[in-house]
C-alpha cells in the first residue's frame, strides 16, 4: 500500500450506466491527481486539484466529471462512456508543488472496461 | 517522435545480473521521475531528480541535464524486480501534475 487508496479496483460498466471512481489518501497531501492509461499508450494527466480546487483539466470530454470535496478525497464520476474510453486510471496525491524528496504518490488504480 | 523515449522496449535479464535503463528527453525539465508500475498497475516513485545522482537499496538514478539523458539502474537484480520502469519528465514552467510520460521499458528477471 503506497497511501493512496483507490476503489474499486475493478469495474465493468455499459455505456449508459453511470459510476464512480474514489481515491483516497491520508498522507497529509493537498494536490491530487487523475491520470489515465490506454492500452500501449504512455500516461496521460487528466485533472489536477489544489487545495480542493481544479487548476488542470487536459481537454477531458464532460462524460468524465471530477470532484474534490476535501484535500484527501477525490472521485470521478462517469457517464455514458465509450469502449475506448477503457483504460486503467490512476490517481495521484503529492504536496502542492511536489517536494523533491516525495515526489507524486500513486494509488493501485481502477481498471476500467466499458461494454 | 516523442518528447520522452526510453530504452530498451523491453529487457530480459537473469538474476544477479545488473541492469540499465535509458531515458532521452527533448523539453527543458523542472525534474525527471523513475517510476515503477507492476503488472497490477500500481505505480511505486522510485526517484525524482533534477541534477546528479541518487540511490536507494540497490537502485540508482543520474541524470545529465546537458545531455538530456538520464538513467536507471539495478544492481543484483532479482525477479521481484520484474516490472515496467517508467521515465516522467516535468516541463520547465509546465503545470504541476502535467508530466510527460515515457511508454515504459518491461523489465523481467528469470531466476
Amino acid at each position: 500500500e503506497t497511501g493512496v487508496t483507490q476503489t474499486p479496483r475493478h469495474l465493468v460498466m455499459g455505456m449508459t450506466n453511470k459510476k464512480s471512481l474514489k481515491c483516497e489518501q491520508h498522507l497529509g497531501h493537498n494536490a491530487m491527481y487523475w491520470y489515465k492509461q490506454s492500452a500501449k499508450k504512455p500516461l496521460e494527466l487528466m485533472f489536477v486539484y489544489n487545495f480542493k480546487e481544479q487548476t488542470e483539466n487536459n481537454s477531458v470530454p464532460s462524460r468524465f466529471s471530477p470532484e474534490c470535496p476535501n484535500s484527501s478525497h477525490l472521485f470521478l464520476h462517469l457517464h455514458t462512456l465509450q469502449p475506448e474510453d477503457s483504460a486503467l486510471y490512476l490517481c495521484a496525491s503529492s504536496q502542492a508543488p511536489p517536494q523533491f524528496l516525495y515526489g507524486y504518490t500513486f494509488g493501485s488504480g481502477t481498471r476500467l472496461t466499458v461494454v | 517522435k516523442n518528447e520522452v523515449e526510453q530504452s530498451p522496449q523491453n529487457l530480459t535479464a537473469q538474476e544477479g545480473e545488473f541492469i540499465t535503463i535509458n531515458c532521452s528527453y527533448s523539453v527543458g525539465i523542472s525534474a525527471l521521475h523513475w517510476l515503477q508500475q507492476h503488472p497490477g498497475g500500481g505505480i511505486v516513485s522510485l526517484f525524482m531528480l533534477s541534477s546528479g545522482k541518487k540511490k536507494h537499496g540497490r537502485l540508482i538514478a543520474t541524470i545529465n541535464i546537458q545531455e538530456k539523458h538520464s538513467s536507471l539502474h539495478i544492481t543484483a537484480s532479482h525477479p521481484r524486480d520484474s516490472a515496467v520502469y517508467i521515465c516522467a519528465v516535468g516541463r520547465y514552467g509546465g503545470s504541476q501534475g502535467n508530466l510527460i510520460f515515457g511508454k515504459g521499458t518491461k523489465l523481467s528477471v528469470k531466476p
